[in-house]
C-alpha cells in the first residue's frame, strides 16, 4: 500500500488548457512538497506547504494543502509546453524529517 | 544548474563489474542523499549522510556501498549488481533544518542512468 496516491498517473493536454493534479493519503502530514522533474533532469522544488488549508501561488500554478493535512492539489492555468514534466509530491510525517515521495503525475502539454 | 553535479550521466555495466557513481555539491549543504528512481515506482531513499556521518540506510543491499569523504562529496560504489538494479540514481543535498519534522528543500543532481546487463 502506497502512503501517497497521485492522480492522474498520466495527463496529456493541449497548450492553453487548465488542469489539476492530486496527491492523496489517509495519513496526516507535517509538511508537503511539490517537485517538478523535467525529462533528463532531477526534481526541482516548486513549493512547501505546512498549514492545513494553505494556498500558495507561483505564477500560473496554485497549490492547496487540505484542511486536514492529508491531501493536496496542484492547479495549472493556461498550461504551456514548458510545464511538461513529472510532478511529484513528497511528505514528512510526525517528527520525522524523512521525505516520502509519490509516484508522480506525468504531464505532457502539446503545442 | 542546481549546484549538485553527478557523474557519469550514463553507465552500462555487467553484473561482475565494479563501478562508482560520484556526486558533488557546491551549495555548502551538510546533508547528502542517494535516491533510486525506477519506472512505475516512487523515488526510493537509499542513504542519508549528515556531516559525513551516515544517518539512514534504507535496507539497501550490500552490493551498494556509499562513501562520504566530506560534506561536499558523495560516492556510490557498485559491485555484482543485478539487472533489476537498472534505474536512475539521484543524488541530493540539503541544509540542516532548524524545525524537526519539516523537510527542507532537496536540491537534486541530474542523475546517473545505470543499466546493468
Amino acid at each position: 500500500t502506497q502512503l501517497l496516491e497521485q492522480s492522474p498517473q498520466f495527463l496529456s493536454i493541449q497548450e492553453g488548457e487548465n488542469l489539476t493534479v492530486y496527491c492523496n493519503s489517509s495519513s496526516v502530514f507535517s509538511s508537503l512538497q511539490w517537485y517538478r522533474q523535467e525529462p533528463g533532469e532531477g526534481p526541482v522544488l516548486l513549493v512547501t506547504v505546512v498549514t492545513g488549508g494553505e494556498v500558495k501561488k507561483l505564477k500560473r500554478l496554485t497549490f492547496q494543502f487540505g484542511d486536514a493535512r492529508k491531501d493536496s492539489s496542484l492547479h495549472i492555468t493556461a498550461a504551456q509546453p514548458g510545464d511538461t514534466g513529472l510532478y511529484l509530491c513528497a511528505v514528512t510525517q510526525g517528527g520525522s524529517e524523512k521525505l516520502v515521495f509519490g509516484k508522480g503525475t506525468k504531464l505532457t502539454v502539446n503545442p | 544548474e542546481t549546484g549538485v553535479t553527478q557523474t557519469p550521466r550514463h553507465l552500462v555495466m555487467g553484473m561482475t563489474n565494479k563501478k562508482s557513481l560520484k556526486c558533488e555539491q557546491h551549495l555548502g549543504h551538510n546533508a547528502m542523499y542517494w535516491y533510486k528512481q525506477s519506472a512505475k515506482k516512487p523515488l526510493e531513499l537509499m542513504f542519508v549522510y549528515n556531516f559525513k556521518e551516515q544517518t539512514e540506510n534504507n535496507s539497501v543491499p550490500s552490493r551498494f556501498s556509499p562513501e562520504c569523504p566530506n560534506s561536499s562529496h558523495l560516492f556510490l560504489h557498485l559491485h555484482t549488481l543485478q539487472p533489476e538494479d537498472s534505474a536512475l540514481y539521484l543524488c541530493a543535498s540539503s541544509q540542516d533544518r532548524a524545525d524537526p519534522g519539516r523537510a527542507g528543500e532537496l536540491f537534486f543532481g541530474e542523475g546517473s542512468r545505470l543499466t546493468v546487463l
